[in-house]
């Protein structure tokens, strides 16, 4: 199974920086038939069900702020947040789609500093 | 528009079964690389991934969970339902559904249901 470890925590950035959320998996997500990550990144507020923001690692959702930008590949990604926004605050969460399990990384809480 | 609503007891006892019902509509279960998935998500903790239920009747389990659970479409009523027997107190989460499809380009779960509060308590 893949192990998804998100880093860090919780976070708490000022309104208009940036905020930077990692993820880190156990094994490689990049699919080499068509050179994609299955990675994806989720908002979650409180009392909400999960938001799709990011798929494929970097491919942002129709609808999401371009604020919200995802990067990275195999093994190593990156949920950055240009500036910050008070309805930002939010758990943020990573999938890997790669393969069942389709776990999720353990959550990274952000609030405004 | 894709929508999906899950369905089913808000109180189990402990041992009992837990039967949830997804009721979906905007896309159907017969269309190649469309699946419906389940997770859950315990008061104040992470999510966590159950199961996954493919258009071809493919099905795919959490390890931890597998000899516990069983998850069945009903094409023709819009439906994907899951149970989880022998139910426990550290069961206690919002069950999630959220639709799939491999081939839409995204191949990750979007959307998702609003979820419903499943408590385990004598």
């Amino acid at each position: 199974d893949i192990v998804m470890t998100q880093s860090p925590d919780s976070l708490a950035v000022s309104l208009g920086e940036r905020a930077t959320i990692n993820c880190k998996s156990s094994q490689s997500l990049l699919y080499s038939s068509n050179n994609k990550n299955y990675l994806a990144w989720y908002q979650q507020k409180p009392g909400q069900p999960p938001k799709l923001l990011i798929y494929r690692a970097s491919t942002r959702e129709f609808g999401v702020p371009d604020r919200f930008s995802g990067s990275g590949s195999g093994t190593d990604f990156t949920l950055t947040i240009s500036s910050l926004q008070a309805e930002d605050v939010a758990v943020y969460y990573c999938q890997q789609y790669y393969s069942t399990p389709h776990s999720f990384g353990q959550g990274t809480m952000l609030e405004i500093k | 528009q894709i929508t999906l609503k899950e369905s089913g007891p808000t109180l189990v006892k402990p041992t009992q079964t837990l039967t949830l019902t997804c009721i979906f509509s905007g896309f159907s279960l017969n269309t190649s690389g469309v699946s419906v998935g389940w997770i859950r998500q315990p008061p104040g903790k992470a999510l966590e991934w159950l199961a996954l239920l493919y258009w071809d009747d493919d099905k795919r389990y959490s390890p931890s969970l597998e000899n516990r659970l069983t998850i069945t479409k009903d094409t023709s009523k819009n439906q994907v339902v899951l149970t989880m027997t022998n139910m426990n107190p550290v069961d206690t989460a919002t069950y999630y559904c959220a639709h799939r499809n491999y081939f839409d380009g995204r191949g990750c779960y979007n959307p998702w249901g609003q979820g419903t509060l499943v408590t385990v308590s004598s």
